[in-house]
C-alpha cells in the first residue's frame, strides 16, 4: 500500500537553511504536496510539485523531486522562528477527483532565535 | 478569500452519544474529504465526496457516515462515541480533476476538536 515516510523532527537556528526530507512508494502520483501545520491549526497547503518536474521554487521554499528514488524534499532558506511548525509531505496517489492525500507522519521543525 | 468553514470548533459529547460536524467549502469547490488527526498524529482520510456522490473511502468506522448536499456542504455523522473517537476532524475541499487536471490542491478548514468523554 501507499506510505510516506518523513523524519520526525528537525531544529534548526534562526537564518540557516532547513531541509525536510519525504520518501513515498507510489509512483503513479501525479502531484506532491507540503502542509504547514501550526499548533491548534488546519494544515495549510505550502506548495506542490508536478511529478515531470524536478524542482520548484516559491520565495524562500525549494522544492526537489526525484522521482526515480521517490525521494521529495522542502528547503527553507532563512528560516525565522515563525517557521516552527509540522510539516507533512502528502503524495496523491490516484488522478481522480475525491481521491484522498495520502500524508507522511510530519516533521516537527523546531527554530531557536 | 473565504475558506473552508467547519462547525462547530469544540464540541464535547460523552460516550455513546451522537455527534454531528459540517463543514462548508471553498465557494466552487465541488469536492470535499474529512481527515481525523489524534494527538501527535498525521490526519488519517476518512471519506470524500465529488458531486455529491462518495468518491473515496479511508478508514471510516461503520459508527460514522457522511454525506454531501446539494449546495455542497457536508456534514459528518458519528454515533455511539468512543473515547478513541476523540481527535481533531478536519475537512477540507478542492476543485475536482476535471476542473484541474488531477491536481488535488486541498484546502482544510480549522478542524472540530471532539472530546469524548
Amino acid at each position: 500500500g501507499e506510505d510516506v515516510e518523513q523524519s520526525l523532527f528537525l531544529s534548526v537556528r534562526e537564518g540557516d537553511s532547513s531541509v525536510i526530507n519525504c520518501t513515498y512508494t507510489d509512483s503513479s502520483s501525479t502531484y506532491l504536496y507540503w502542509y504547514k501545520q501550526e499548533p491548534g491549526a488546519g494544515l495549510q497547503l505550502l506548495t506542490y510539485i508536478f511529478s515531470n518536474m524536478d524542482m520548484k521554487q516559491d520565495q524562500r521554499l525549494t522544492v526537489l523531486l526525484n522521482k526515480k528514488d521517490k525521494h521529495l524534499s522542502l528547503r527553507i532558506a532563512d528560516t525565522q522562528t515563525g517557521d516552527s511548525a509540522i510539516y507533512f509531505c502528502a503524495e496523491s496517489p490516484a488522478n481522480q477527483a475525491g481521491t484522498a492525500l495520502i500524508f507522511g507522519k510530519g516533521t516537527t521543525l523546531s527554530v531557536s532565535s | 478569500a473565504a475558506g473552508v468553514i467547519q462547525s462547530p470548533r469544540h464540541l464535547i459529547k460523552e460516550k455513546r452519544e451522537t455527534a454531528t460536524l459540517k463543514c462548508y467549502p471553498i465557494p466552487r469547490h465541488d469536492t470535499v474529504y474529512w481527515y481525523q488527526q489524534g494527538p501527535g498524529q498525521d490526519p488519517q482520510f476518512l471519506i470524500s465526496f465529488y458531486e455529491k456522490m462518495q468518491s473515496d473511502k479511508g478508514s471510516i468506522p461503520d459508527r460514522f457516515s457522511a454525506q454531501q448536499f446539494s449546495d455542497y456542504h457536508s456534514e459528518l455523522n458519528m454515533s455511539s462515541l468512543e473515547l478513541g473517537d476523540s481527535a481533531l476532524y478536519f475537512c477540507a475541499s478542492s476543485l475536482g480533476a476535471g476542473q484541474t487536471g488531477g491536481n488535488e490542491k486541498l484546502f482544510f478548514g480549522s478542524g472540530t476538536q471532539l472530546s469524548v468523554l
